[in-house]
Parts: C-alpha cells; structure tokens; sequence
C-alpha cells in the first residue's frame, strides 16, 4: 500500500530552525519532492531528493534516506511568511505524485 | 501568463448536474496531471496526461469523472452526476515531460456541490 506521514501541526518561533519529517511506504518511489502551500493557494515547489543525502537551497535544505523511508525538510532563519503548509510527496514510478496530508507550520513572533 | 491557469477559479453546483473544468498548463510542457484537494489533507493524484494521451487514470475515483487533452495542450475534468462528497479543489499541475520534472501547478478550481 501507499502510505505517507508527516506531523500534522508544528509551531515555532520567528528566527529559529524548525524539522519536519516525513516518512512514506510506496509501491514504487522515484524520488521525493517537498511542496510549500499557502492557505488558499497552489502549492509551489521547495526541493528534490532522489539520491541519499542532503540537498541544501538557501534556507531549505531537504534529506533522504531511502533505506529508511524517510525525509526531512529543515528551514533556517524562519520568517512569518514561512507560515504555510508543507507537503511531502513521493514520486512513483509512473510520474504521479502521492502527497501526505501536509504539515501546518505557524510562525510566532 | 507564465503560469498554470484554471477556470473557473470557484463553481458552484446542485446535486445531479455535470461540470467542466478547465486547465491551460504551461506552453510547451507536455505532461498534466490533476489532483483534487479536500480541507485539511494533501492533493490526491486523479490522472496524468503524457501528450494526448491518459498515461494513468489510476486515480479517478469512479466512471463519473473524465478527463480530456485533445490537442495535447489545454485539459478538461468533467464530472457527471456530481455528489456532494466531490466537492474539493481541484488542482492542475503541468511538468516540461516524463522523469524528475518539477510540476508546476495552477491555482485551483473551488468545486462545492450543493
């Protein structure tokens, strides 16, 4: 079966450096991508992870371990416009994407 | 315009009648897919689109829904009989073709069957 877990809600404060996991069991997985999502808009592009390892891009960085099935997005130096949802999302092998439920991140001053 | 666009951007319908959707992904990106997102959870694959051909329906729930690229570009969801339980967004996303490309999805279509 297809399954993807993320923590639903995370709080953290303006500044600091927040984790969240996602870990997944797919048919197949032809890598793994991170999504950003505003309430109320589309979700836009954040990392790709098809390789073990860490990918780092600005205040993002993204981690795979295959092996393990699981992931992290790390965001540095939050901002309140950080405020979003977070989504994991597998690649399988025919290209479609399976997302988890998304991680609700609120920002506090 | 850039980007992926839907119309309409919010449909509003009764229980029983059918509706279109619409989704005019980026130009020259040959793969679409559309998902459709409930309050709360992550999108959910329907279909994606290689040219103009249904490379995987998987993910259309029953016989009601269909999708459509004709000419390999513009795409058309279309749900019959619709149920309140088919209210959602439904989201479009375009990708520049087959392998690790970046989908690039569009602001949605608010669906609410009443």
């Amino acid at each position: 079966g297809q399954n993807i877990d993320q923590p639903t809600e995370m709080t953290a404060t303006e500044g600091a450096i927040v984790q969240i996991n996602c870990t997944y069991q797919t048919s197949g997985f032809n890598g793994l991508f991170w999504y950003q999502q505003h309430a109320g808009e589309a979700p836009t592009f954040l990392s790709y992870n098809v390789l073990d390892g860490l990918e780092e891009k600005g205040r993002f960085s993204s981690f795979l371990s295959r092996s393990k099935g699981y992931s992290y997005l790390l965001l540095k130096e939050l901002q309140m416009k950080d405020s979003a949802s977070y989504l994991c999302a597998v690649r399988e092998d025919t290209d479609k994407l399976i997302f988890g439920t998304g991680t609700r991140l609120q920002v506090f001053p | 315009g850039a980007g992926v666009s839907q119309t309409p951007s919010n449909k509003v319908t009764e229980k029983g009648k059918y509706v279109e959707l619409r989704c005019d992904p980026i130009s020259g990106h040959t793969a679409l897919y559309w998902y459709r997102q409930s309050l709360g959870q992550g999108p959910e694959f329907l279909i994606y689109f290689q040219g103009t051909g249904a490379a995987d329906d998987s993910g259309l729930p029953n016989d009601r829904f269909f999708a459509v690229r004709p000419e390999g570009s513009v795409s058309t969801l279309k749900i019959q009989r619709t149920e309140r339980g088919d209210s959602a967004v439904y989201l479009c996303a375009s990708s520049f073709g087959r392998g690790n490309y970046e989908q690039y999805f569009g602001p949605g279509t608010r669906l609410t069957v009443t």
